[in-house]
């Protein structure tokens, strides 16, 4: 198993609220990524990471941000939580030059 | 719009047959494509890859072949286990950007 962590595992929250989702890793990865998985949509990129302070938008972006200020740490904000984030989170790693992401086991958000 | 996608939602196979499984991409700078398998409130994990410069990879019983003309690759699992009942999501990037796109994912159940 890839040392990939997310926290929490699972959380309830009410529309309006401000939520923060951690990904931690022990790989020493550079690349991070953060996914939602919804039914009929699978995985859509929602922020990545190719370095300490370096991230880029991916798909769905609009309502989250990210920070990444240590190697091993990337952050998921939703700024205002509305209930069409109510989703499963992935955090993802890679090393970079053709290697494969590992992802960790998820967080199911639910905006009440 | 999805760049890659997978038009099957689901597969139902037998035992010992064969399962292949089919994805479409629409960006022709993709150069690098894998394959994953989830399990239900796990992460998807690793299965197998493969780049733009090869046409067919194997492990085991999982082959993966790309047709870059057609823009199209498929999963071969043979032979087909119960234990391979999962989600399989297909995915693809362009390998100097490490930015992975994912398709909608198949349901294969295997039958004993």
């Amino acid at each position: 198993d890839a040392g990939i962590t997310q926290s929490p595992r699972h959380k309830v929250t009410e529309t309006g609220t401000p939520v923060t989702l951690r990904c931690h890793q022990t790989e020493n990865h550079r690349y991070m990524y953060w996914y939602r998985q919804d039914p009929g949509h699978g995985l859509r990129l929602i922020h990545y990471s190719y370095g300490v302070k370096d991230t880029d938008k991916g798909e769905v972006s609009d309502g989250y941000s990210v920070s990444r200020s240590k190697t091993e740490d990337f952050l998921l904000t939703l700024e205002s939580a509305t209930s069409s984030q109510t989703s499963v989170y992935f955090c993802a790693i890679s090393a970079g030059g053709g290697s494969p992401l590992h992802f960790g086991n998820g967080t199911r958000l639910t905006v009440t | 719009d999805q760049q890659v996608k997978q038009n099957s939602p689901s597969l139902s196979v037998q035992e010992g047959r064969i399962s292949i499984l089919n994805c479409d991409y629409t960006n022709s700078m993709f150069d690098y494509f894998l394959w994953y398998k989830k399990y239900p409130a796990e992460g998807p994990t690793f299965l197998i890859s493969i780049s733009s410069i090869k046409d067919k990879n194997e492990d085991g019983r999982f082959t993966v072949f790309l047709n870059k003309s057609a823009k199209h690759l498929s999963l071969h699992i043979v032979p087909s286990q119960p234990g391979d009942s999962a989600v399989y999501f297909c995915a693809a990037s362009e390998y100097s950007f490490n930015k992975f796109y994912f398709g909608s994912g198949t349901k294969l159940n295997v039958k004993p």
